[in-house]
């Protein structure tokens, strides 16, 4: 079942604004991970973060966690027209299935 | 290049019909992992094997099945075809450890006519 949900479900912004995704999920993780899917093409992992850290940066990537809230958000600063993706979080509860809870995506368009 | 590879990259059949989709986990990798994407939708999880025991189904329709043999490689076969099931199915692996990522191949186009 689907733990993440991802909001919004679509975002369209010009080049070089900040986009600003969010996933909430529903039980306690081990670590929550965003993934990048270009159109058609497989899953491309970006970055992860445990549940006891509050924030990590990958480039022009931030991340934040708030277990409190079970929610994560992506920050993509300086967008680039390459940006636009679908853009995927994936909860890991750390049960013995070593298996990833998906949401539904966030559509990212970056106008040029 | 993620180091997962799956075959076919596109599949044409007709209804009724039956498919074999491949996967190739990175090398060391234990856990794999199968979804199913229809068009514009988020990933369905299928079906999980971890070192060649499956661990965890999701939305897995019976006329589906899959396998992770002994060299790791996986099938996820498809039978009695519809024209729903058309979809891209992806294969990822992982280490299998707490923590780790997963490497997605650039899935199987599957498509019922």
């Amino acid at each position: 079942s689907q733990q993440g949900e991802e909001d919004p479900q679509a975002l369209s912004i010009q080049e070089g604004e900040n986009a600003t995704m969010n996933c909430s999920y529903k039980t306690s993780i081990n670590n929550l991970q965003w993934y990048r899917q270009n159109s058609g093409r497989g899953l491309v992992h970006l970055i992860l973060i445990r549940s006891n850290e509050r924030e990590k940066h990958s480039g022009r990537l931030r991340v934040t966690l708030d277990t409190s809230k079970k929610s994560s958000s992506l920050l993509i600063t300086a967008s680039r027209a390459a940006d636009t993706a679908s853009y995927f979080c994936a909860t890991d509860t750390g049960d013995s299935n070593y298996q990833l809870i998906w949401g539904a995506g966030t559509k990212l368009i970056i106008k040029p | 290049d993620s180091g997962v590879t799956q075959t076919p990259k596109h599949l044409i059949t007709a209804t009724g019909q039956r498919v074999t989709l491949r996967c190739s986990p990175r090398s060391g990798d234990l856990s794999v992992y199968w979804y199913q994407q229809s068009l514009d939708q988020g990933l369905q999880f299928l079906i999980q094997y971890y070192n060649g025991e499956e661990r965890a189904k999701g939305n897995i329709l019976e006329r589906f099945s899959a396998q992770q043999f002994p060299d790791l490689h996986s099938e996820l076969n498809l039978s009695s075809l519809e024209l729903g099931d058309s979809a891209l199915y992806f294969c990822a692996s992982s280490a299998g450890h707490w923590g780790t990522e997963a490497f997605f191949g650039q899935g199987t186009r599957l498509t019922v006519v």
